[in-house]
């Protein structure tokens, strides 16, 4: 059962126009929650992460917002720049920091 | 500053033969994880060492094993090697066990089982 479900396996954006990817996830008992990102042969690198006490946390070019209550989170971007062109994963986790992943979201920005 | 270095970094085996995946952080993280990645289905967690001596299974243990030699590393053990396996194989870790602590990973092992 895929407890964090990201159902755009592509995205596709102009450079300096906001980026959106989406996840919801099932499983109430998730309070945490983190986008990493993957570039081709590396590991994924932890981007940004929100607590469920939270609504909204920003770094930078990147936000993230989470809908406790739909149990959905959203990573906007912006502007988007060509070297966000990766693989983004959306995790969350519970208190026994079991994360799951969400199977990734493939965004390509185009100058 | 290596972080979490993983080898191999490619691997052919035949169906039936075994291997050992090598794992070592530098961080000084108490927890270690392995992860699999297959198309469509994201990061699954295979097995997992909260802290040193510890070892726990994850989400899809099933024809693993694992050793924790000590703090800084963490093998990930095919004993008889399945097509099933054919996947891309994540170390990761991280500082303290059962928080949400972001994880680090090591560049990956490409595993074809044929």
């Amino acid at each position: 059962d895929q407890q964090v479900k990201q159902n755009s396996p592509s995205l596709s954006v102009q450079e300096g126009r906001i980026s959106i990817l989406n996840c919801d996830y099932t499983n109430s008992m998730f309070d945490y929650f983190l986008w990493y990102k993957k570039y081709p042969a590396e590991g994924p690198t932890f981007l940004i992460s929100i607590s469920s006490i939270k609504d909204k946390n920003e770094d930078g070019r990147f936000t993230v917002f989470l809908n406790k209550s739909a149990k959905h989170l959203s990573l906007h971007i912006v502007p988007s720049q060509p070297g966000d062109s990766a693989v983004y994963f959306c995790a969350a986790s519970a208190y026994n920091n079991d994360m799951r992943f969400g199977a990734g979201t493939r965004l390509t920005v185009k100058p | 500053n290596a972080g979490v270095t993983q080898t191999p970094k490619f691997q052919v085996l035949k169906t039936g033969q075994s291997m050992t995946l090598q794992c070592a952080q530098d961080m000084n993280h108490n927890s270690m994880y392995w992860y699999r990645q297959d198309p469509g289905m994201g990061l699954r967690l295979i097995y997992y060492s909260a802290s040193e001596g510890t070892t726990d299974k994850g989400e899809v243990p099933n024809g693993y094993n694992v050793s924790r030699l000590n703090k800084r590393e963490f093998s990930l053990r095919l004993e008889s090697a399945a097509p099933s396996q054919t996947s891309v194989y994540f170390c990761a870790s991280n500082a303290l066990p059962a928080t949400n602590e972001k994880l680090f990973f090591g560049s990956g092992t490409q595993l074809s089982v044929l």
